[in-house]
């Protein structure tokens, strides 16, 4: 079966490291692999696309990497904050005008 | 950047009731509109799939005579959730993708349906 795993374990870090979340999925031979932030009751933000041909992306202390190979992607928050805490949803999108297939999401805390 | 909004934020309704939520793409127009639902500490689960003039395709087990989709235009989808009953509370999103670039889909900021 299709599977979209994030770590389930919320990540605690201190303020100033580099946090890094886990997306793996199986079964799936996705086109992109997008990232989103979502707060407590607020709809999910988009954050970055990554496509099944490129290996790393870039924006600002963010970066994402993708090996299709592994069927996996880390997401990298370099000189966290404690404003990022929040929940990151891995989200796989099998082909452009597709609905997103989301992970659980993995929670961040960034204490000071 | 694009702006999806949803009306309304919350509704808290009796058991048996219908109840309308509006998804709007503000500055760009939305030939696809996605529905999703989010339980607690769950992930985002779709729904449907909203198409602009067209009939909504919804996923395997989910009741299409009971979430009722309407994509009147090209900014516009409805979900009506009917006969609403306290199963169906729950965490309601839309997201909408640019008709140039539907790799970028932008999320509204979901509406939290009780039923009593």
């Amino acid at each position: 079966s299709q599977k979209i795993e994030q770590n389930s374990e919320a990540l605690n870090i201190q303020e100033g490291k580099t946090a890094t979340l886990t997306c793996n999925y199986t079964n799936y031979s996705p086109a992109y692999l997008q990232w989103y932030r979502q707060d407590p009751g607020r709809g999910p933000v988009f954050l970055l696309l990554i496509r099944e041909n490129e290996k790393e992306k870039r924006k600002e202390r963010l970066k994402v990497t993708f090996d299709t190979t592994l069927k996996q992607s880390l997401f990298h928050i370099t000189a966290s904050q404690p404003a990022d805490s929040a929940t990151y949803l891995c989200a796989l999108l099998l082909n452009s005008g597709y609905a997103l297939n989301f992970g659980k999401g993995t929670s961040l805390l960034v204490t000071p | 950047g694009a702006v999806v909004s949803q009306h309304p934020s919350w509704v808290i309704c009796k058991s048996g009731t219908s109840v309308k939520i509006e998804c709007r793409s503000l500055d760009f127009q939305a030939t696809t509109m996605f529905w999703y639902r989010q339980f607690p500490k769950q992930s985002l689960m779709l729904m449907a799939t909203s198409n602009e003039g067209s009939k909504a395709t919804y996923e395997q087990g989910v009741e299409k005579d009971k979430f009722l989709i309407n994509h009147a235009s090209l900014t516009l989808s409805t979900l009506t959730v009917t006969s609403a009953h306290p199963e169906d509370s729950s965490f309601y999103i839309c997201s909408a993708g640019d008709r140039d670039s539907y790799n970028e889909q932008f999320f509204g900021p979901g509406t939290r349906l009780t039923v009593l």
